[in-house]
Formats: C-alpha cells, structure tokens, sequence
C-alpha cells in the first residue's frame, strides 16, 4: 500500500485560508469516505482534526473543513492563526483493515 | 477521558527485537475498538505497524508482517509491539492509539527507539 500523495508546503497569512490535498487511488480515498485528517506540532502526537471526510472531533475550530471528489480529498483551513502551523497528514481506510497515511504537509503561517 | 502512554528501551542492537508496551487508562481495551501502532522516523511521515481488535484478531502492515506481533494485556490493560531483527531503518518515534476501523481518535505522546549497536 503507497502512500497518499500530499504537497510538501503550503503557506498562507494571518486571516486567510490554505487548502492541502491528498491524492490516493480508487482503493483508498477514492473507494471510501473514510478520510481523515491529523495535525502535528513539532514534538507532539498527532491530533485528529477532521474524520469521515468532513466530520469535525468536538472541540476542533470550524476554521478547519474537509472533503473529497474523486481520489483526492482536501482540508481547509479558513482564518489562518499563528497556532494552525504544523505538519498536517491525511488517512485513509483501504480495505481489509488496512491503513495507509499522507506524506505530509508543512504548514507555514507568514 | 482516554489516555495511552508507550514505554520501553530507547536503544536496541541491530537484528534483536524492538519491544515496547501501551498502558491505557480512562477505558478498558477489553471492551471495544482496536488498539494500534504507528511510527515515524526523525523527519518523516506516519507508517501504520499493526493493529490488534479488543477480541485478540490482529492486522498487520504487509511491509512488516514478517516481523511484528501485536498482543493484548487484558489484566494490566496494556497492549505490546514486538518488531524482530531491527534495523537501523527502524529507528522512529513509536505511537500507540486507539481506533475505530477508520478513525485514529487518541494517541500516545511518542516513544523514541534508535536502533544502533
């Protein structure tokens, strides 16, 4: 199982927004709507921010949105704020209890 | 409110077994969900090791199959990851977590494994 295709970068000011994708194949992303997404500071674990592609865990900003055509799912987030820097990864379901994560995006806020 | 909290050696020589152990506390592993592990190597990306279902069934990553045991404590509410004949490419922050089929929702704080004589 390869891993989900993320940009390595993405960067945006204060106030605006920034969009991550992740690309898969119809096995994963494109074959469930099981996408999820996690946000990591450095030095921590990861914490889930978005899950069955669009869902948000209670306590997680409405600033952060996602959703999915095709084999490519993607996270928004809106009203970038200094604390949204991290390193985002994207999950998905791929079947037979498998699991296979996203290269990973720097989030840079200017 | 759910925690884990991995431990085990920071340091294990070339081709023996990397072990490490994932208390739980806030929920019994006994009762739902799988219990999972996942490692990332300094500077890289998630990799999914394996995963063990509150029944015992395990599912392993095909990359590491050969390799990994997964098992359950029920009595200290613990669950282990055993990887054999460790390589310095196994060096990696070591998490546990609990899951749903599809969604990681809690996560230990990382365990650091360098693998070096």
């Amino acid at each position: 199982q390869s891993a989900l295709t993320q940009p390595p970068s993405a960067s945006g000011s204060p106030g605006q927004s920034v969009t991550i994708s992740c690309t898969g194949t119809s096995s994963d992303v494109g074959g469930y709507n099981y996408v999820s997404w996690y946000q990591q500071h450095p030095g921590k674990a990861p914490k889930l921010m978005i899950y069955e592609v669009s869902k948000r865990p209670s306590g997680v900003p409405d600033r952060f949105s996602g959703s999915k055509s095709g084999n490519t799912a993607s996270l928004t987030v809106s009203g970038l704020q200094a604390e949204d820097e991290a390193d985002y990864y994207c999950s998905s379901y791929a079947g037979s209890n498998d699991h296979v994560f996203g290269t990973g995006t720097k989030v840079t806020v200017l | 409110q759910v925690q884990l909290q991995e431990s085990g050696p920071g340091l294990v020589k070339p081709s023996e077994t990397l072990s490490l152990t994932c208390a739980v506390s806030g929920y019994s592993i006994s009762s739902n969900y799988y219990w999972g592990w996942i490692r990332q190597p300094p500077g890289k990306g998630l990799e999914w090791i394996g995963s063990i279902y509150y029944s015992g069934s395990t599912f392993y990553n095909a990359s590491l199959k050969s390799r990994v045991t997964i098992s359950l404590d029920t009595s200290k509410n613990q669950f282990s990851l055993n990887l054999s004949s460790v390589t310095a490419a196994d060096t990696a922050v070591y998490f546990c977590a609990r899951h749903s089929i599809i969604t990681w929702w809690y996560w230990g704080q990382g365990s650091l494994v360098t693998v070096s004589s």
